[in-house]
């Protein structure tokens, strides 16, 4: 079975420029996840979706960031326009739907590398 | 605010011993944990969870602990060997309308020297 697949590995740009990340979640998995890890800091949630529909994105820094789900499959994050602070590693994560006593395992994928200069 | 956080931030040991890595959270409300294990180049990889209702649990060579009186978690790596090492993360979940956001420590760098 194929795990949760990020594209790009790696992204430089300008500042003021845009990026859009993509995520593949693992097939069947209605709940995908966006996280990311900026440098020195710990790994931070950003949003939950399930199936297409946004759960919490109370993890979002600011509306320069925008996910979409559209169909309940894969998954884009845009940024525009990019900061320098947005320098970090961004993960992609889903899971199976959540049972009331189910387990809340995330899987994640290898990330993306934004690099903003 | 919540946040899960960790005691040591790096640990070295040998071959063969065991190892235990430390994390302490401040939400009460937290019911679900968990422990990463990330490679360099690679995302977050599953090891272990338990539930606020249990205070131990046993997987393959690991072990999670929890004392939800202290608000402490910990993971025993048993018989470590070299390909334990990693950063080793804690992660928190409180359930609620937040279900699905994860809290994460900063992470523990584990080396194991042959």
């Amino acid at each position: 079975e194929a795990g949760v697949t990020q594209f790009p590995s790696h992204s430089v740009i300008e500042k003021g420029q845009t990026v859009t990340l993509r995520c593949d979640p693992i097939s069947g998995h209605d709940n995908l996840y966006w996280y990311r890890r900026v440098m020195g800091k710990e790994i931070k949630f950003l949003l939950h979706f399930v199936k297409e529909s946004k759960q919490d994105e109370s993890g979002m820094p600011n509306n320069r960031f925008l996910a979409e789900r559209t169909g309940g499959t894969y998954s884009t994050l845009k940024v525009q326009p990019a900061e320098l602070e947005d320098s970090g590693v961004y993960f992609c994560a889903s899971s199976q739907a959540v049972l009331p006593t189910g387990p809340y395992e995330q899987y994640f994928g290898p990330g993306t590398r934004l690099t903003v200069t | 605010g919540e946040s899960v956080g960790l005691h040591l931030p790096t640990l070295s040991v040998q071959e063969g011993d065991n190892s235990i890595i430390n994390c302490a959270y401040s939400n009460s409300a937290s019911d679900y944990f968990i422990w990463y294990k990330q490679e360099s180049g690679k995302g977050p990889q599953f090891i272990i969870d338990i539930r606020s209702n249990m205070d131990k649990r046993q997987g393959q060579r690991v072990t999670v602990l929890l004392n939800k009186t202290v608000k402490h978690l910990s993971l025993q790596i048993a018989a470590t060997q070299p390909g334990d090492s990693a950063v080793y993360f804690c992660a928190e979940n409180a359930g609620g309308t937040s279900y699905g956001k994860l809290t994460f420590g900063q992470g523990t760098i584990l080396t194991v020297h042959p």
